[in-house]
């Protein structure tokens, strides 16, 4: 049980579109979602944090125009990166919590993200 | 704001010989602390979750100590396999599910 899958594991653009990342909790409904970035070698850094239903909260320093984040339902989040560019480039990995009775969070097995 | 850091950052052992992994962190007003091992262009893998009001747990080769006053763990693994090579993360629950991680700590062991 438990299990948090992204989608795509990998994806490449082109500077300044746009990319969509999904994260589903299959097993379970997560009334938390967390968006984490992680560069190499680096540790992971939150992003934000959304509650089923309601807006995301983020964290200092990253803009929140830049990466949109639905949490439209207890099993989805979509974090999108908006005009990207080549410093977007990182290993983005969201987690899920609730809905088991504890706040441990589930980790998917992340997105790399590649702006050309 | 949390710090969370990772000692050494790298290092190689042969095979079968003990690890120990470093962690401290800054504010000893945790509510729990995890082991994670990420694989190269990996997620993570939870290893061990110890509550604030715990000292150690096991599993398998795996020990985990926690020093809340000295704001310090250490992860032990025992008789280290090749399969043990990957990166192990530290991080540290304020009680607000927010986990606040170290940079890790990237083990090498060598048959």
């Amino acid at each position: 049980g438990a299990v948090v899958s992204q989608h795509p594991s990998w994806v490449i653009c082109k500077s300044g579109t746009s990319v969509k990342i999904e994260c589903r909790s299959l097993d379970f409904q997560a009334t938390t979602m967390f968006w984490y970035r992680q560069f190499p070698k680096q540790s992971l850094m939150l992003m934000a944090t959304s509650n089923e239903g309601s807006k995301a909260t983020y964290e200092q320093g990253v803009e929140k125009d830049k990466f949109l984040i639905n949490h439209a339902s207890l099993t989805l989040s979509t974090l999108t990166v908006t005009s990207a560019h080549p410093e977007d480039s990182s290993f983005y990995i969201c987690s899920a919590s609730g809905g088991l009775g504890t706040d441990t969070q589930y980790f998917g097995p992340g997105t790399r993200l590649t702006v050309l | 704001k949390q710090e969370v850091t990772q000692i050494p950052a790298a290092l190689s052992v042969p095979e079968g010989e003990n690890l120990v992994l470093n962690c401290s962190f800054t504010d000893s007003a945790i509510y729990n602390l995890q082991w994670f091992r990420q694989d190269p262009g990996k997620g993570l893998t939870s290893l061990l979750l110890i509550q604030s009001s715990q000292r150690e747990q096991t599993s398998g080769r795996l020990n985990a100590s926690l020093d809340k006053s000295s704001g310090r763990s250490t992860l032990y693994i025992a008789a280290s396999q090749p399969g043990d090579s990957a990166t192990y993360l530290c991080a540290v629950s304020g009680g607000n599910n927010r986990l606040a991680f170290g940079k890790g700590n990237q083990v090498v062991v060598i048959p």
